[in-house]
């Protein structure tokens, strides 16, 4: 079935450091491709996403592209706050049953 | 336009008892989800409804059920709770199911606390 791999974490930063949070993803045919977050104590956001291979999709300085030949969907930020500390979900949809497929999180801490 | 609403916040039942939990997806919207976030568990798709039919459930017992109302609202009911039910149990909502792969628009989700 569909599968979806992140690291898991917990990752650190120190404030104003480079971002990779790397996903990888297993799907029979082309999904759509998505980050959420999800900050302490509350439910998740859509962050950013991506429809087709080449796409880039981009929100609050966060950026993943669709790559088709690596079936990956990175996220990146050049700059992080620590208003960025929160759990990342990479996920993906097919347009079947299930609704989303989720990778496990990625806890992010951005210390000052 | 309103998000998806849940409720309760929080709720907290014993060992045993049911719990029903409520879910109002953004207006237009037809298709409900149900996820199950246990600590270090990730998210676990629990039920899908679309136009008031069951169209899929995950790898959970019988003893968690839902409906969808004619309003698109939906409940989920979880009998003879165990303590391995406590969870934060979040709610979704997209405008189509099936061959939709839009993106999911998430409610705050209700902490389920089972003594």
């Amino acid at each position: 079935g569909d599968s979806v791999t992140q690291m898991e974490g917990p990752v650190t930063l120190s404030e104003e450091a480079f971002l990779t949070i790397n996903c990888t993803y297993t799907a029979t045919g082309y999904p759509s491709l998505f980050w959420y977050v999800q900050y302490p104590g509350e439910g998740l956001q859509l962050l950013l996403k991506a429809t087709k291979a080449d796409d880039k999709g981009s929100n609050k300085g966060f950026e993943a592209t669709y790559r088709k030949e690596t079936t990956s969907f990175h996220l990146e930020k050049g700059s992080v706050q620590v208003s960025d500390s929160a759990v990342y979900f990479c996920a993906l949809r097919m347009g079947g049953a299930d609704g989303l497929t989720f990778g496990k999180g990625t806890h992010l801490i951005i210390q000052p | 336009e309103a998000g998806v609403t849940q409720s309760p916040t929080h709720l907290i039942k014993t060992r045993g008892q049911q719990a029903t939990l409520r879910c109002s997806p953004i207006s237009g919207h037809t298709s409900v989800y149900w996820y199950q976030q246990a600590l270090g568990l990730g998210l676990q798709f629990l039920l899908w409804y679309d136009e008031g039919e069951e169209r899929n459930r995950g790898n959970f017992p019988p003893r968690f059920s839902g409906r969808q109302f004619p309003n698109y609202s939906s409940e989920l009911n979880v009998n003879a709770l165990e303590l391995e039910d406590s969870a934060l149990y979040l709610c979704a909502s997209s405008r189509f199911g099936g061959t939709d792969t839009g993106e999911l628009f998430f409610g705050e989700g209700s902490r389920l606390t089972v003594l």
